[in-house]
């Protein structure tokens, strides 16, 4: 059983902070690291997908960086917006005999303050 | 429209009556993916499909639930003699090429209850 954990589970922020959140993941076997936002009533959204290590990915105001030896990624929010408030979550695939197969940690809640 | 479609969006149903539940992924997709959310929960997984391979079933919590893909498209879930336990959100995602490379793209979801 793969473990992805996600801290923290959940964080309160005010408009214009910036935030960071956290995604571990088995430092052995990396083949894909995914994030992805998941507003009320909607489906999860990908934002992210990352495969080699100290890749470094934006998208506006949004940023993940990745760490595969030590088995980490880390998703920045600059700036947050109320908009932003959703769960970020992130998926690991090892590579292993169902190389596709995504586990999914159990997300960070962020909700943002105007 | 050009998105996943799953059907129904919602299921009520009795205790130990069978359900299935519909995905439609998106044209020229092929990795397809059932995913539940329970109360609470974060996405387990359930199945997974890459082409003609062999389907991964490791995430299929009993032998009441299956999975087929039909033509590498259409996919169906069935959960036979439903338990409450089983009533969940099942979102279903595809993706391009090579499964784990390529975003998945989400469905709406099919919220199920069983009374």
């Amino acid at each position: 059983i793969l473990n992805v954990e996600q801290s923290p589970q959940s964080l309160h922020v005010q408009e214009g902070d910036s935030t960071n959140f956290t995604c571990s993941f088995p430092s052995s076997n990396f083949y894909a690291l995914h994030w992805y936002r998941w507003e009320t009533a909607k489906s999860p959204e990908a934002l992210f997908v990352m495969t080699l290590n100290g890749d470094e990915k934006k998208k506006g105001r949004i940023s993940a960086t990745l760490n595969t030896k030590e088995g980490y990624s880390y998703l920045y929010i600059k700036g947050s917006q109320p908009e932003d408030s959703a769960t970020y979550l992130c998926a690991f695939s090892d590579g292993g005999t169902s190389y596709g197969k995504l586990t999914f940690g159990q997300g960070t809640i962020l909700t943002v303050h105007p | 429209g050009a998105g996943v479609s799953q059907s129904p969006s919602n299921k009520v149903t009795e205790k130990g009556k069978d359900v299935e539940l519909r995905c439609d992924p998106i044209s020229g997709h092929t990795a397809l993916y059932w995913y539940r959310q329970s109360l609470g929960q974060g996405l387990e997984f359930l199945i997974y499909f890459q082409g003609n391979s062999a389907p991964d079933k490791s995430g299929l919590p009993s032998d009441r639930f299956s999975a087929e893909r039909t033509g590498g498209s259409v996919s169906t879930l069935t959960i036979q003699r439903t338990q409450q336990e089983d009533s969940a959100v099942y979102l279903c995602a595809s993706s391009f090429g090579a499964g784990g490379l390529g975003e998945l793209f989400f469905g709406e979801g099919s919220r199920l209850t069983v009374l």
